[in-house]
């Protein structure tokens, strides 16, 4: 079965400051691979997706994300964080077997901007 | 925001009683999904529909029904809300594009059962 694991519950950061939040995945083929965002009280926001093809993702926000597949991992970076970033982070990664298609999350990085 | 409403967005109920959750979509899609969202758990699929009258069990069905009677409506059923059932609930659908799948979520239920 597929899982997610984030390993930092919560991260703490200053306004300026970079930033990488950790995702490693477990699953047997070609993963496909999200973040999302949520902000206080908000539902989940897509920040960006690997399905196949180049290994660095662009996002929305200025965020982006690597795949690794020797790492099992999906990092998502951010040069410079603002303060309107605090927010939790998920990762998900997407399982296409059969005929139908469903989303395992890790259990979320909760991000404090610091001004 | 892929055209996705939820109500209510917010309920308190008592324990015993019924509720339904209803998830509205405006843009003709064909998979639904219901999550719930626990501190420390993430999201966890509850059910889930891939079309009119077709729907299938998630990872945490128990205590949950679903039905889905026409395209654009997705709802979800506590028979007998318990207070493990407080929680906020999201409901989702998938949209394609040429690179895959992605699923948009909609704003989400906070339901505390007393």
């Amino acid at each position: 079965a597929q899982s997610v694991t984030q390993p930092d519950i919560h991260i703490t950061v200053s306004e300026g400051a970079s930033l990488e939040l950790r995702c490693n995945y477990s699953y047997g083929a070609t993963p496909y691979l999200f973040w999302y965002v949520q902000s206080p009280g908000q539902g989940l926001q897509l920040l960006l997706k690997y399905f196949s093809g180049d290994t660095l993702v662009q996002g929305i926000k200025g965020f982006e994300a690597e795949f690794k597949r020797s790492q099992s991992s999906f990092n998502l970076r951010k040069p410079s964080v603002h303060w309107s970033d605090a927010a939790e982070y998920f990762c998900a990664v997407g399982d296409s077997g059969g005929s139908n298609y469903k989303l395992t999350f890790g259990k979320g990085t909760l991000l404090t901007v610091n001004p | 925001d892929a055209g996705i409403t939820q109500s209510p967005r917010h309920k308190v109920t008592e324990t015993g009683t019924p509720v339904t959750l209803r998830c509205h979509q405006t843009e003709n899609h064909r998979y639904m999904y219901w999550y719930r969202q626990d501190p420390g758990h993430g999201l966890r699929l509850i059910h889930y529909s891939y079309g009119v009258k077709d729907t299938d069990k998630g990872e945490v069905s128990d205590g949950y029904s679903v039905s889905r009677s026409k395209t654009e409506d997705f709802l979800l059923t506590l028979e007998s809300a318990t207070s493990s059932q407080t929680s906020v609930y999201f409901c989702a659908i998938s949209d394609w594009d040429r690179s895959g799948e992605t699923q948009y979520f909609g704003p989400g239920t906070r339901l505390l059962v007393l």
